[in-house]
């Protein structure tokens, strides 16, 4: 299958800051990404969803000024947590893929800690 | 809205025992995904599911999907304690993926 590098892996970061997460991928083009949470022993839940040139579409209940979401190249996408809290520590999950109705392919996520 | 419901959300079973995971889903799909997680790591893609009555078997595991029912199984053959992990099962739909609540699988040796 297709690759998807997530960087950082794991990132510790103090309360107020903010930590840019990346997603990139690596052999093929993604007009489509998705950005996900996963707090401990539950589900992913998908936070936004990030086309290509567009801004991206935020589910229900996510702070769009709180994760900024940058999707500005076919490769790149950015998930930016701006002033972050302790409660804004989780696993964070990215998506990609070529277009609607194609496989999506995994990052291999980023564990985010605020201290 | 596309709802996924996973269950059981929790197994515990014994080796060598077959045992089936299901996913309902409440509006039709593009495609549907099952995915197996370990503990602290990522997702690790274990069968795609295109059509109805697609049927994917690996090793122990074997998915299928009926989209009329809405409905996939993950079933287990005689499991073995490497197969202790979370099972998630997404829908792909209208440009969303959503998972379902995961499946924790326990298989004591």
């Amino acid at each position: 299958g297709a690759v998807v590098s997530q960087h950082p892996s794991r990132v510790i970061c103090k309360s107020g800051t903010s930590v840019k997460i990346e997603c990139r991928s690596l052999d093929f083009q993604a007009t489509t990404m998705f950005w996900y949470r996963q707090f401990p022993k539950q589900s992913l839940m998908l936070m936004a969803t990030s086309n290509e040139g567009s801004k991206a579409t935020y589910e229900q209940g996510v702070e769009k000024d709180k994760f900024l979401i940058n999707h500005a190249s076919l490769t790149l996408s950015t998930l930016t947590v701006t002033s972050a809290h302790p409660e804004d520590s989780s696993f964070y999950i990215c998506s990609a893929r070529t277009g609607l109705g194609t496989e999506a392919f995994f990052g291999q996520g980023t564990r985010l800690t605020v201290v | 809205e596309l709802k996924v419901e996973q269950n059981p959300l929790f197994l515990s079973m014994q080796e060598g025992k077959n045992y089936t995971i299901y996913c309902n889903y409440s509006t039709t799909s593009d495609r549907l995904y099952w995915y197996r997680q370990d503990p602290g790591k990522s997702l690790e893609s274990l069968f795609v599911l295109l059509s109805n009555g697609a049927v994917k078997q690996e090793g122990r595991l074997m998915a299928s999907l009926d989209t009329k029912a809405r409905l996939s199984t993950l079933h287990i053959t005689a499991a073995v304690h490497d197969l202790s992990a979370t099972y998630f099962c997404a829908v792909d739909r209208d440009d969303k993926i959503i998972f379902g609540k995961g499946t924790r699988l326990h298989i004591l040796p």
